[in-house]
């Protein structure tokens, strides 16, 4: 089973720039999130969804956006890139049972 | 609003020593509770939860929690650490209410250092 993946593995942008991270997941999971991770602060929320076609805002959603159109997959899009988003982006989907299952992460530094 | 508070952000153990990762939280709602690990470069792996029934968690690699509701506590354990222990790890807080949407709260984290 491929669980949760999320591309790219690495990526450097240009403040500026915008983006989209992506993440599939093949469990058929409902609830589907963005979290970043920066040293001494855990993870953090972004965004997350509830099923397709439903999302909500999370601890820290600006500059962020994302959609649902599917089940498999929930994208993140940074829309004018800056140096406080540099940061390890994991996406995590989640069974009616609780566990939250993890992508790889995406580490972005945005120059 | 729930929180987690991680005493510690690194925690040192000799090879063979007890671990021992304090978890505190705060929650309106009885909620779930978890731990995970992350190793370098890595993704978060679950390592145990606690959701109802024993208060007492088993997990993987020899590693157990103990909800303790008057503490509001979740503290992690292992008897005897290992080398392959070293990683950072992560306790989270989840509420299993639909319009929250299983989301996660989690603590600051710790780094555990194994010695030899």
């Amino acid at each position: 089973n491929a669980g949760v993946t999320q591309t790219p593995k690495f990526q450097v942008l240009k403040t500026g720039q915008s983006m989209t991270l992506q993440c599939a997941q093949d469990m058929n999971h409902e609830y589907m999130s963005w979290y970043r991770q920066d040293p001494g602060m855990g993870l953090r929320l972004i965004h997350y969804s509830v099923g397709a076609g439903i999302t909500d805002q999370g601890e820290v959603p600006n500059g962020y956006n994302v959609s649902r159109s599917t089940t498999e997959d929930f994208p993140l899009r940074l829309l004018s890139a800056a140096p406080s988003q540099t940061s390890v982006y994991f996406c995590a989907s989640t069974a009616g049972g609780a566990e939250a299952f993890f992508g790889q992460g995406t580490r972005l530094t945005v120059v | 609003a729930q929180s987690v508070t991680q005493l510690g952000s690194h925690v040192s153990v000799s090879e063979g020593a007890l671990v021992l990762l304090r978890c505190n939280y705060s929650s309106s709602v009885p909620p779930y509770l978890f731990w995970y690990v992350q190793y370098p470069n890595q993704g978060l792996q679950l390592l145990l939860k606690y959701t109802t029934g024993a208060t007492l968690v088993k997990g993987i690699n020899g590693f157990e929690a103990e909800f303790k509701k008057s503490e509001t506590s979740f503290h992690l354990t292992k008897p005897s650490a290992h080398m392959s222990d070293a990683a950072e790890y992560f306790c989270a807080v989840m509420r299993m209410e639909k319009e929250y949407g299983n989301k996660l709260v989690f603590g600051a984290g710790t780094i555990l250092r194994v010695k030899s």
